[in-house]
């Protein structure tokens, strides 16, 4: 199956600095979503994004499907982004075994 | 519309037990799916279920079984359970397309504990 990778696996940021987060797959990969997890486990649907780039206000995302990557991108950092950030997806003769990456935790400091 | 929910909560189990989790859908969602995340192992896939079908399975022993109703509602089983059962249940329901799932919504998670 395919594999997934995230970095940084920790990230510590003031209030008001920009990230980028990446995900690198080992294969071609279907329903690429990103994801953020709450300190109270709850998870939130980003972006589905295969390929192309899409924004939502401070955030963004960049999937180059032909390279196996996705980058997402935070800007003017709050508090509240504080959390873990997953990259998802599923090989193409698997397409409903959604797999899940590490994570990336973010800790943005006031 | 209503989310994804999960039933129970909170779940305290003893070693040897069996458990039942229970997950409804959004509403017209017809795609389901169970994870368990632990701190050790992240997020790991246990299967996903399709008008009644289960069409993938995660690296979960035959004691982790599931089901899906025909409104769409799922369960998932756990019999015998084990100390490492301990974790996190996701559900999340998703439409479905031709290549795949469309974006997943998940619930707020079963919290099992296994004394």
């Amino acid at each position: 199956g395919i594999q997934v990778e995230q970095s940084p696996p920790d990230l510590i940021l003031q209030e008001g600095a920009n990230s980028t987060l990446r995900c690198n797959f080992s294969d071609s990969v279907n329903n690429l979503q990103w994801f953020h997890q709450n300190p109270w486990g709850q998870l939130i649907n980003l972006f589905y994004i295969p390929s192309g780039t899409k924004q939502n206000g401070r955030l963004s995302a960049t999937t180059v499907a032909t390279e196996r990557y996705s980058l997402l991108y935070i800007s003017s950092s709050q508090t509240t982004d504080s959390g873990v950030y997953f990259c998802a997806g599923s090989g193409y003769s698997s397409a409903s075994k959604i797999i899940f990456g590490s994570g990336t935790r973010l800790s943005i400091r006031p | 519309k209503a989310g994804v929910t999960q039933t129970p909560r909170y779940l305290i189990k003893t070693r040897g037990q069996q458990v039942t989790l229970s997950c409804s859908p959004i509403s017209g969602h017809r795609s389901v799916s169970w994870y368990q995340q632990t701190p050790g192992q992240g997020l790991q896939f246990l299967f996903e279920y399709f008008s009644e079908t289960q069409r993938n399975k995660g690296n979960f022993p035959g004691r982790f079984s599931g089901r899906q109703f025909s409104n769409s509602r799922s369960e998932m089983n756990v019999s015998t359970l084990e100390l490492g059962d301990s974790a996190l249940y996701l559900c999340a329901s998703s439409l479905v397309r031709l290549a795949g799932l469309e974006t997943q919504y998940f619930g707020p998670g079963t919290r099992l504990l296994v004394l």
